[in-house]
This record gives C-alpha cells, sequence and structure tokens, in this order.
C-alpha cells in the first residue's frame, strides 16, 4: 500500500475565501497524479490527471499544480461557492494502479 | 453515453448469503476497476481488468471474493459467504487505457449491509 497522504482532512471556507490542499505522494516511480472531486452520495468524479513535473492544470475556479520530485500537489480553489462542497481526492499511479489519499472534505459556508 | 452502470444501488442481506454485485463499464473502455470503500481504509482497489482478462487481483480481500468479466460490456464481483465486514461501498470504474493518464470514470456505486 502506496504512502498518499492529504491535508488537511477537513476545512471549512467562507463563500468567497480561496483555499488550497495538499497532495503528498512518493517521489519514485511516478506515473501520474490523478484528483478527483467526490459529493456525497455521488461517485468520485475526475477532475485532473497530471503527469509532468511542474503541471499546471485549471478547471474553471479549480486549479492545480504538481512537483514530482518533492512528490506534492497542491489543490486550489478560488472564490469558493457552495457548489464546491465535496471531498477532494488525490490518487497516485505507480505504473499501473491508482492508490488513492483519504480525501480532504472541504465545506463552504454562504 | 449512459457512463458507468453498477446494479443494484443497494444491497442489505444475510450473514452466509451470496451477493453478486454487476457493472456495465463504459463502451470501448479497455480497462475495468473493482473499488471497495470503507471508512477504516478509504478507497481501495480490490481488482482489474484489461480486455477482459483479470491483471492483478491482489486486492481481493480473501477467497470469498471473487470477480469475473465474460464480455467487454459485463463484469461481477461476487461474495460467497458474505460477512458483516464486508459492508462498504462497492465501486466500478473503467478507463481506455492503464490507469496512468488515462481518466477512470466511476459507477454510481453499490452500498453493501451484511446483517
Amino acid at each position: 500500500i502506496l504512502n498518499v497522504e492529504q491535508s488537511p482532512q477537513s476545512l471549512h471556507v467562507q463563500e468567497g475565501d480561496s483555499t488550497n490542499f495538499t497532495c503528498s505522494f512518493p517521489s519514485s516511480n511516478f506515473y501520474a497524479l490523478h484528483w478527483y472531486r467526490w459529493e456525497t452520495a455521488k461517485s468520485p468524479e475526475a477532475l485532473f490527471v497530471m503527469t509532468l513535473n511542474g503541471d499546471e492544470k485549471k478547471k474553471g475556479r479549480i486549479s492545480a499544480t504538481l512537483n514530482t520530485k518533492e512528490g506534492y500537489s497542491y489543490l486550489y480553489i478560488k472564490g469558493s461557492q457552495p457548489e464546491d462542497s465535496a471531498t477532494y481526492l488525490c490518487a497516485f499511479r505507480d505504473d499501473y494502479k491508482l492508490s488513492f489519499g483519504a480525501g480532504t472534505t472541504v465545506t463552504v459556508r454562504a | 453515453d449512459a457512463g458507468v452502470i453498477q446494479s443494484p444501488r443497494h444491497e442489505v442481506t444475510e450473514m452466509g448469503q451470496e451477493v453478486t454485485l454487476r457493472c456495465k463499464p463504459i463502451s470501448g473502455h479497455d480497462y475495468l476497476f473493482w473499488y471497495r470503500q470503507t471508512m477504516m481504509r478509504g478507497l481501495e482497489l480490490l481488482i482489474y481488468f484489461n480486455n477482459n482478462v483479470p491483471i492483478d487481483d491482489s486486492g481481493m480481500p480473501e477467497d470469498r471474493f471473487s470477480a469475473k468479466m465474460p464480455n467487454a460490456s459485463f463484469s461481477t464481483l461476487k461474495i460467497q459467504p458474505s460477512e458483516p465486514r464486508d459492508s462498504a461501498v462497492y465501486f466500478c470504474a473503467s478507463s481506455l487505457g492503464p490507469a496512468g493518464g488515462d481518466t477512470q470514470y466511476f459507477g454510481p456505486g453499490t452500498r453493501l449491509t451484511v446483517l
């Protein structure tokens, strides 16, 4: 089992504020880093797949960066909205399978 | 496309009974994955198939669990006999390629409760 850690475990954000959180993963044998958004009672929804050191991806108000040399990725939410409330999972791929972190649960307060 | 389809969405059974979970991947996807989600262990991979062939079943917890993929559009995960500790949400996912660059698309999950 690969050690994929996400921090913080949960956070509360005021509507309109920006926030970010971290995914840490092994820096060796890296193939890709995935980010998923998971709403309660729904299935995980893919946000980004990142493969190159220095990658930056953006989807609307959500963006992510990747540092494969030091083994971390940040996910940023700009101007948080209530609909951003969800658990954000990162998953590290070594060769062929994904190892998921426990997730960061974001709650946006109106 | 309808996405990944799983059935049933909820299953409640008694200890010792056989349970069969079903999955229809997205058409054209060559890879199919079965995951289990629990509070204690999070989302963990049980087994995955490539072109209907099981490639890695190292995540299957024990012999009571088995999975098959008789054709490109259908897979089953069977638990026989079921135990209360098998209670979890079971997800099926599919992708065009291996887990690296290709996105995995998840089904809605089956919530299993074993009494």
